[in-house]
């Protein structure tokens, strides 16, 4: 079975510092995507972003990255510079070949004033 | 750009109704997904629909039922509801040319009273 983990259920961050979200993936593909998304108070559920497994190059958009460590399944979201609306749930995404995405339970981010 | 539309945005409903969720998803995307989140849970997934085939099915109850028609909108009929039934129901949709990253509506409120 394939699974997602995200073992932090609650992290906080001073604004204007850096975080760290950790999650961890289990699977017997080769080629695949992982993805984080963010749940604000809205409840919408937005792309924050994507890696593609066969890529060793980090992905990076503006403030966020990933650290994709193909061999040990994980994948972190870095989060720079906090701002006080990257307070929001934030959810680890993997997809695999089948139509269906497995969801990690979740980290609550609070961003400190 | 276009996004994931549903509707409607909020529904109340009493137990043993049946409710009726719409989802029009990006233009040209062939895959449609349901998923459900209860309160302070992660998205589970229900079912989903490649090319207006079901293509992958998970902890959707009997009482559920969707299918896509010929324009891609996807419908999730719910019967006999209980008040477990109460979650926010998200529709997402994607393209295997955009590399699987699903993109998701604003999601529509269920209450069941």
């Amino acid at each position: 079975a394939q699974t997602v983990t995200q073992s932090q259920p609650e992290m906080s961050v001073q604004e204007a510092e850096t975080v760290t979200l950790s999650c961890t993936y289990d699977t017997s593909e080769s080629d695949y995507y992982l993805f984080w998304y963010k749940q604000p108070p809205s409840r919408q559920m937005i792309l924050v972003i994507r890696q593609e497994a066969y890529k060793q190059q980090n992905a990076t958009e503006n403030r966020f990255s990933v650290n994709f460590q193909k061999a040990a399944k994980s994948f972190s979201l870095k989060i720079s510079d906090s701002q006080l609306g990257d307070a929001a749930m934030y959810f680890c995404a993997y997809p695999p070949t089948g139509n269906q995405f497995y969801f990690g339970t979740g980290t609550s981010l609070t961003v400190i004033p | 750009a276009a996004g994931v539309i549903q509707s409607p945005r909020h529904l109340i409903k009493e137990k043993r109704e049946t409710a009726t969720l719409k989802c029009y998803p990006i233009p040209r995307h062939d895959t449609v997904y349901w998923y459900q989140q209860g309160p302070g849970q992660d998205p589970q997934f229900l079912i989903s629909f490649y090319e207006k085939m079901q293509s992958d099915k998970g902890s959707i109850p009997d009482r559920f039922s969707a299918q896509q028609f010929s324009d891609y909108h996807s419908e999730l009929n719910m019967s006999s509801l209980e008040l477990g039934d109460s979650a926010l129901y998200f529709c997402a949709s994607s393209s295997r040319d955009s590399g699987n990253t699903i993109y998701f509506g604003e999601g529509s409120w269920l209450t069941v009273v």
